[in-house]
């Protein structure tokens, strides 16, 4: 089955970038759109944004101006940088799939999240 | 952006029990509303998409209702491995966006 595995360095120094990699396993990265979405400890999900496999994306207006997100069909992997980072990006980060057909629009398959730290 | 407030924002039951959790856009988002369980240290997982669509395997107690700004997530029958926190989510205007969350305990 579909598994998604995050990766990336788990201390970031703030004013720095955070660089993750969402890798998609026992499936094609096609006909889906893939997101990254985050949680502060204790707290609840924001929604970062969003890639096609075709490249196009959406970015939340929060983050939009330091968010870039990219997609390596080739490897099957999708990749977050959020720049000019501070302690209020410290989060578990996942990586999810999202799946929009028949009406039905959803994230439907999770990474297991990956624990960010931005601190000097 | 549409804000989704969620209800209670806790919730302490015993085993059996039918449990509700509301959830409340702040505009009207059709039916384009999904339900999601965390479980402590875990990612979410996708239990409701549509408003009222059980996704595939997952239990029948699980069922969600409602249209325009008023959904309601229940559990029929509250087991012991449904202690999670719920969060309702709207995919009707970008950026998505999730309800604070309802965290339920066994009573």
């Amino acid at each position: 089955q579909v598994q998604l595995q995050e990766s990336g360095p788990g201390l970031v120094k703030p004013s720095e970038t955070l660089s993750l990699t969402c890798t998609v396993s026992g499936g094609s990265i096609s006909s889906y759109y893939w997101s990254w979405i985050r949680q502060p400890a204790g707290k609840g999900l924001e929604w970062i944004g969003r890639i096609y496999t075709s490249g196009s994306t959406n970015y939340n207006p929060s983050l939009k101006s330091r968010v870039t997100m990219s997609v390596d069909t080739s490897k099957n992997q999708f990749s977050l940088k959020l720049s000019s980072v501070t302690a209020a990006d410290t989060a578990v980060y996942y990586c999810a799939r999202g799946v929009a057909v028949a009406g039905r629009n959803a994230f439907d398959i999770w990474g297991q999240g990956t624990m960010v730290t931005v601190s000097s | 952006d549409i804000q989704m407030t969620q209800s209670p924002s806790s919730l302490s039951a015993s085993v059996g029990d039918r449990v509700t959790i509301t959830c409340q856009a702040s505009q009207d988002i059709s039916n384009y509303l999904n339900w999601y369980q965390q479980k402590p240290g875990k990612a979410p997982k996708l239990l409701i998409y549509d408003a009222s669509n059980l996704e595939t395997g997952v239990p029948s107690r699980f069922s969600g209702s409602g249209s325009g700004t008023d959904f309601t997530f229940t559990i029929s029958s509250l087991q012991p491995e449904d202690i999670a926190t719920y969060y309702c989510q709207q995919y009707d205007n970008l950026p998505y966006s999730f309800g604070q969350g309802t965290k339920l305990e066994i009573k």
